[in-house]
């Protein structure tokens, strides 16, 4: 099976860069995907590392390791509207689609 | 391009009743997926239906099942509803199979008192 860990809070200013962590312990998996998902809100897809490494999308950028079992979501120049739920999903070695999400991480920004 | 849409938004049943929850698929989807999402956790997989077969199952009883229709829209049933099935079920349409991103669906607050 799969198990991915998250922090369950993370708290930054306007303007800071954060980092949300996730460890996985996992027989193996076809990549890392990143959501976000405001209160009341759908989970909407931010990024995928299907190789290790860093994958840059505007503000945000993943990175990950499978040697270390890590990965991590940053978000650079924080605003607002960042304030929401984080979940890292990878997706399982099956012959469809099926995704297993983290526990999730609530970011809070404050001005 | 319209999004995924489900119905109802939200919606209260007695423990015991059925229940039936739709979703309209993002055009050019031929793929949708259910989730189960419970309060502050992440969302866990049901099941995925393409070209209105089931292709794929996660750990839920056979009381929970689906349908997918000719124009790719989606239903979940579930039936012998319990308490514990309280949660925010979410619709997921993508373009294929495989490796493209979930699309969700705002989902369905399911109460069961």
């Amino acid at each position: 099976g799969q198990s991915l860990e998250q922090p369950s809070e993370v708290t930054a200013v306007e303007g800071a860069i954060v980092q949300i962590n996730c460890t996985y312990q996992t027989s193996g998996f076809y990549g890392l995907s990143w959501y976000q998902q405001h209160d009341g809100g759908a989970p909407t897809f931010l990024s995928y590392n299907g190789l290790d490494g860093l994958e840059e999308t505007g503000r945000f950028s993943s990175f990950l390791s499978r040697s270390d079992s890590y990965g991590y979501l940053l978000l650079q120049e924080l605003q607002m509207k960042d304030s929401a739920s984080y979940f890292c999903a990878v997706r399982a070695l099956t012959g469809f689609q099926k995704l297993v999400f983290g526990t999730g991480t609530r970011l809070l920004v404050s001005p | 391009e319209t999004g995924v849409t489900q119905s109802p938004t939200h919606l209260i049943k007695t423990r015991g009743q059925q229940v039936t929850l739709r979703c309209s698929s993002q055009s050019g989807h031929n793929t949708v997926s259910w989730y189960q999402q419970a309060l502050g956790q992440g969302p866990q997989f049901i099941f995925q239906y393409y070209r209105e077969e089931e292709n794929g199952r996660g750990n839920f009883p056979p009381r929970f099942s689906g349908l997918q229709f000719p124009n790719y829209s989606s239903e979940l049933n579930v039936n012998a509803l319990e308490l514990d099935d309280s949660a925010l079920y979410l619709c997921a349409s993508s373009e294929t199979v495989y490796n493209s991103p979930l699309h969700f669906g705002n989902g369905t607050r399911l109460t069961v008192t």
